[in-house]
């Protein structure tokens, strides 16, 4: 069935890092993908997203590149600030609103 | 522009209840989708309204039941509360039920069942 596998935290880096935070994913068909974030007391966020094969969605310094090859969607940022530290969730979209998600990975950045 | 309301904030409830959650979707948003959240996982979901019908559902037993107003606003219904529906419940919208929409989520309602 539908599933996405990313990677497990905590992770914690210091600021001015380089952040990888890997995501895959198991659908039928062409799904869109998607990175959201929850920072500390706040809701659910769109970070980015890519809707088709080698797109690369891009957002406050953070990039995913969409790899149909791999089934992949891994999130990266050069540059970590404290501000970054939040919960990021890999999603996707295949029939239409059903979103499906991964089980978040949290992220702290240390000055 | 008001984005995604959820009420209550959060909720206690006896095991066996019944309880009802409310969300009114972001402004110009036509479809409302609602999403269980554990601790310490991710949204799963539960079911999306759109045009005041139930379009997709998830794995969840049909204790859970929902409804969508005519000005798009959504209810959760969860009837015989057990333990383990204790979770946070959101509410997301979007426009139109295609699969390049991005979701827009409610902080959500923390449910406590006892």
């Amino acid at each position: 069935g539908n599933s996405v596998t990313q990677m497990e935290g905590p992770v914690t880096l210091s600021e001015e890092a380089f952040l990888t935070i890997n995501c895959t994913y198991t659908a039928t068909g062409y799904p869109s993908l998607f990175w959201y974030v929850q920072y500390p007391g706040e809701g659910l966020q769109l970070l980015l997203k890519a809707t088709k094969a080698d797109d690369k969605g891009s957002n406050k310094g953070f990039e995913a590149t969409y790899r149909k090859e791999t089934t992949s969607f891994h999130l990266e940022k050069g540059s970590v600030q404290v501000s970054d530290s939040a919960v990021y969730f890999c999603a996707f979209n295949t029939n239409a609103g059903k979103s499906t998600f991964g089980d978040g990975t949290t992220l702290t950045v240390k000055p | 522009d008001a984005g995604v309301t959820q009420s209550p904030t959060h909720l206690i409830k006896t095991r066996g209840q019944q309880v009802t959650l409310r969300c009114s979707p972001k402004s110009g948003h036509d479809t409302v989708s609602w999403y269980q959240q554990a601790l310490g996982q991710g949204p799963q979901f539960i079911f999306q309204y759109y045009e005041e019908e139930e379009r997709q559902r998830g794995n969840f037993p049909d204790r859970f039941s929902g409804h969508q107003f005519p000005n798009y606003s959504s209810e959760l219904n969860v009837n015989a509360l057990l333990l383990g529906d204790s979770a946070l419940y959101l509410c997301a919208s979007s426009s139109g039920t295609g699969e390049r929409s991005p979701l827009h989520f409610g902080n959500g309602t923390r449910l406590t069942v006892t």
